[in-house]
């Protein structure tokens, strides 16, 4: 099955700082990549869309300067955490949606980055 | 994007059948049901996928009546392994609908117990 990659697994930083984290797809070409965010006992809840080549589109709320996307490839997209603050702490998650997709629901999750800010 | 309710949380025992119910009231003609499972500190994962009647995989399977305003999860004789969070999506096919984003509810907290 197709396979999403994230790394760091676990970053610990002190606030002001900055962070990034990478998102891959291992063994497929994703067109699209998502940036979903998960504080505990809540759903996932989506940041930012993007395709390969092109900018980021945003969620409402989300901000573009501060979360910074890079969806350089087809099998790599980072999030760039700016100037991270205790609030910002979190659990992220990517996913993928291949070539191959049928329909929008069909994207592969990356095991999730657990950023904590000091 | 149609809105999906399901149960906030479920209690089962070890080695009976779960069927975790979803609602979708407002479903496209052209949307899929997706069910994902997640763990704590991972990220979802793919169970199953239908459009309708029934859908069988080597994990689950996914019935869906025929107005498919609702959709069943159903867990054969779960273990204690299978405590996650389940999600029902809705989603359409791809170039048919320019919202290129899938949203995910609440989900529901099932928890088995031995």
């Amino acid at each position: 099955g197709a396979v999403v990659s994230q790394h760091p697994s676990r970053v610990i930083c002190k606030s002001g700082t900055s962070v990034k984290i990478e998102c891959r797809s291992l063994d497929f070409q994703a067109t699209t990549m998502f940036w979903y965010r998960q504080f505990p006992k809540q759903s996932l809840m989506l940041m930012a869309t993007s395709n390969e080549g092109s900018k980021a589109t945003y969620e409402q709320g989300v901000e573009k300067d501060k979360f910074l996307i890079n969806h350089a490839s087809l099998t790599l997209s980072t999030l760039t955490v700016t100037s991270a603050h205790p609030e910002d702490s979190s659990f992220y998650i990517c996913s993928a949606r291949g070539q191959g997709a049928q329909t929008y629901n069909e994207q592969f999750f990356g095991p999730g980055t657990r950023l904590t800010v000091l | 994007l149609a809105k999906t309710t399901q149960p906030i949380s479920m209690d089962s025992y070890e080695g009976q059948e779960v069927n975790i119910t979803c609602s979708h009231n407002n479903i496209a003609t052209n949307d899929y049901i997706t069910w994902y499972q997640q763990f704590p500190s991972q990220g979802p994962r793919f169970i199953i996928q239908g459009y309708k009647t029934k859908v069988t995989n080597e994990v689950a399977s996914l019935f869906i009546p025929a107005d498919r305003k609702s959709s069943t999860l159903s867990l054969p004789r779960v273990s204690l392994s299978d405590t996650a969070v389940y999600y029902c999506l809705v989603g359409d096919i791809i170039g048919r609908n320019r919202d290129d984003k899938i949203i995910f509810g609440k989900g529901t907290r099932l928890h088995i117990l031995p």
